[in-house]
């Protein structure tokens, strides 16, 4: 029983556009979430993160939007670069922390120059 | 300064042997996480520890599964009786506190043959 889920496991985009990733969760008691970028051979790094009392957060290229009433969260790249190839990875935690994070099967990115 | 370090980086053994992955965490984090990703999984959830305080073990998936983190800083996983099914990547994590960003290693690649 996934309780984060992201759907798509690939995308491909050019370079310049806007990347969406997509992430649905089921668990209403989720409260924080998280998104976590992860290159071949090295773990998960901290991308940005959300709580629930809010509906965006930006950071430079990086947006996350919750959307709480449809349990859904998503991360636009823009503009996209070849750099940001990487699998992406939604995370959310129940305790208002970022203790136990509950994952997604990530989404592998890959931005064509 | 220094990130999260594991060790060994890969581990091949045979079922039914006993295995120990390292984990090193950031200097003066209190706080650390065992997860691990199996093969088109997203991270799963093991167990965590928080200062001197009992650890939240919920998420080790049997009792051949057990940690301990000795003197508030390096932590061990140990696995018994490996089974062909705990082959996966084990990643730790470490962060300031327990509701701030996690920190994560590069991970242990386990193979059981």
């Amino acid at each position: 029983d996934q309780q984060v889920k992201q759907n798509s496991p690939s995308l491909s985009v050019q370079e310049g556009r806007i990347s969406i990733l997509n992430c649905d969760y089921t668990n209403s008691m989720f409260d924080y979430f998280l998104w976590y970028k992860k290159y071949p051979a090295e773990g998960p790094t901290f991308l940005i993160s959300i709580s629930s009392i809010k509906d965006k957060n930006e950071d430079g290229r990086f947006t996350v939007f919750l959307n709480k009433s449809a349990k859904h969260l998503s991360l636009h790249i823009v503009p996209s670069q070849p750099g940001d190839s990487a699998v992406y990875f939604c995370a959310a935690s129940p305790q208002g922390g970022s203790e136990k994070l509950v994952f997604g099967k990530g989404t592998k990115l890959t931005v064509n120059p | 300064g220094a990130g999260v370090s594991q060790s060994p980086s890969n581990k091949v053994t045979e079922k039914g042997k006993d295995v120990e992955l390292r984990c090193d965490p950031i200097s003066g984090h209190t706080a650390l996480y065992w997860y691990r990703q199996s093969l088109g999984q997203g991270l799963e959830f093991l167990i965590y520890f928080q200062g001197n305080s009992a650890p939240d073990k919920s998420g080790l998936p049997s009792d051949r599964f057990s940690a301990e983190r000795t003197g508030g800083s390096v932590s061990t996983l140990t696995i018994q009786r490996t089974q062909q099914e705990d082959s996966a990547v084990y990643l730790c994590a470490s962060s300031w506190d327990r509701s701030e960003t996690q920190y994560f290693g590069p991970g242990t690649r386990l193979l059981v043959l």
